[in-house]
């Protein structure tokens, strides 16, 4: 069965510093990868996707996650974080067919002033 | 606007007293789904519908019905509530079923079960 792992539940950086937040995932095949962000109060929205066509992948808001195989890991930057990345974001995997979308569980992450 | 809308916004209801969280899309999408979100867990899948009448259980759906008679609709039922079912309700669909299509998430339902 597949999982994702996020490593640390809150990440605290200052404003300005590299944002990390870790993703692996556990898969037999190779999976369809995403990052939600969750802003508070409100539904989940696609950061990011993976989709074979290349290994690093560039979102919204300055993100981007490289996709590494040999280490079954899908973790997101930002090379400068600004106060309104502030929110919980989550990785998340969706099987082969589609029907079933694993999710992690979340990161929150603060951003200092 | 493209949009998935869920009613109510916040609940509180008591053990036992039957409820339905409704679920609404706009974008003719096939595929809807229903999560809860507890601290700590993340996101869990409970059931899941890949078109009208089509539906099956994701990995908590114990407690929970739906049904899937229209494809814009995708209500959440839940018959006899108790309390370990408090917890915030999202609603999400997308268009396919490649697993490679982005999930458009509702604004989410506060439930409470006193």
């Amino acid at each position: 069965a597949q999982s994702v792992t996020q490593l640390g539940s809150h990440v605290s950086v200052s404003e300005g510093a590299l944002v990390l937040l870790r993703c692996n995932y556990s898969s037999s095949v190779p999976p369809y990868l995403f990052w939600y962000v969750q802003y508070p109060n409100q539904g989940l929205q696609l950061l990011l996707k993976y989709t074979s066509a290349a290994t690093l992948v560039k979102g919204i808001n300055g993100f981007e996650a490289e996709f590494k195989k040999s280490e079954t890991s899908f973790h997101l930057t930002k090379p400068s974080a600004h106060m309104s990345d502030a929110a919980e974001y989550f990785c998340a995997v969706t099987n082969t067919g589609g029907f079933k979308t694993i999710f992690g569980a979340g990161t929150r992450l603060f951003v200092k002033a | 606007e493209a949009q998935v809308t869920q009613n109510p916004r916040y609940l509180i209801t008591v053990t036992g007293k039957k409820l339905t969280v409704t679920c609404s899309q706009n974008m003719n999408h096939e595929y809807m789904s229903w999560y809860r979100q507890d601290p700590g867990l993340g996101l869990r899948q409970i059931y899941y519908s890949m078109n009208v009448e089509v539906t099956d259980k994701g990995d908590v759906p114990e407690g929970y019905k739906v049904s899937r008679k229209e494809k814009r609709n995708f209500p959440l039922i839940l018959e006899s509530p108790s309390p370990n079912q408090t917890s915030l309700y999202f609603c999400a669909s997308s268009f396919g079923q490649t697993g490679n299509e982005k999930l458009f998430f509702g604004s989410g339902t506060q439930l409470s079960v006193l």
